[in-house]
């Protein structure tokens, strides 16, 4: 089974600061690289799409991407009260499948 | 434009049941995903459908069957639930091909006593 890391956390960062999630993924092959947040109870909910090497923004959001590294990470600056969700990176595995990280728990402090 | 829908969103079932978890989505997608999560388990695939009148088995397939009825729909069954089968369950879609995004509909939470 190919496998993508995360730290679950809780990662609990100060309201305006930066917040930083990390996510680590075994496949050498893998190309396309997701974020997606998931507030508590609901679905989740697709944020950041990343294919290439390097950083990618949008918004208040940046996904970073070394392949060489099988490394994922994502900022999200000027952190808000509601950024406090669940992200959960994705990576793909073929065949029209992704594999899910278990999430890293972040907590926005006013 | 709904997106993907999830029917029921709560049920009770007792050891033994059986019931079907219906989703369906209106984005011209060809490909359909059913998951579940378990707190510090993340998202387990069960099934996919790749494209309509093909599915296959994901990592947690033991028992269930799904069927994908058509484009649009694809349903998931448990046979006889038991006690494990206790989880939120979770739809999604993706147009397929190239692209991996998907989107996920709100989810069914199942209770098996």
């Amino acid at each position: 089974q190919k496998e993508v890391e995360q730290n679950s956390g809780p990662l609990s960062v100060p309201e305006g600061a930066i917040a930083s999630l990390n996510c680590t993924y075994s496949d050498r092959g893998s190309q396309s690289f997701f974020w997606y947040r998931q507030y508590s109870g609901k679905s989740p909910e697709l944020i950041m799409s990343i294919y290439s090497n390097g950083d990618k923004e949008d918004g208040r959001f940046t996904a970073q991407l070394n392949k060489a590294s099988q490394y994922v990470s994502l900022l999200i600056r000027d952190s808000q009260p509601s950024d406090s969700a669940t992200y959960l990176c994705a990576v793909d595995q073929g065949a029209q499948k992704l594999v899910f990280g278990q999430g890293t728990r972040l907590t926005i402090n006013p | 434009n709904a997106g993907v829908t999830q029917t029921p969103k709560f049920q009770v079932l007792k050891t033994g049941q059986s019931m079907t978890l219906q989703c369906a989505q209106d984005m011209n997608h060809n490909s359909m995903y059913w998951y579940r999560q378990d707190p510090g388990m993340g998202l387990r695939l069960i099934y996919y459908s790749a494209s309509e009148g093909t599915t296959d088995k994901g990592e947690v397939p033991n028992g269930y069957n799904v069927s994908r009825l058509n484009k649009r729909e694809f349903s998931l069954r448990l046979e006889s639930a038991a006690p494990s089968q206790t989880s939120v369950y979770f739809c999604a879609s993706s147009s397929g091909g190239r692209a991996y995004e998907q989107y996920f509909g709100p989810g069914t939470r199942l209770t098996v006593t």
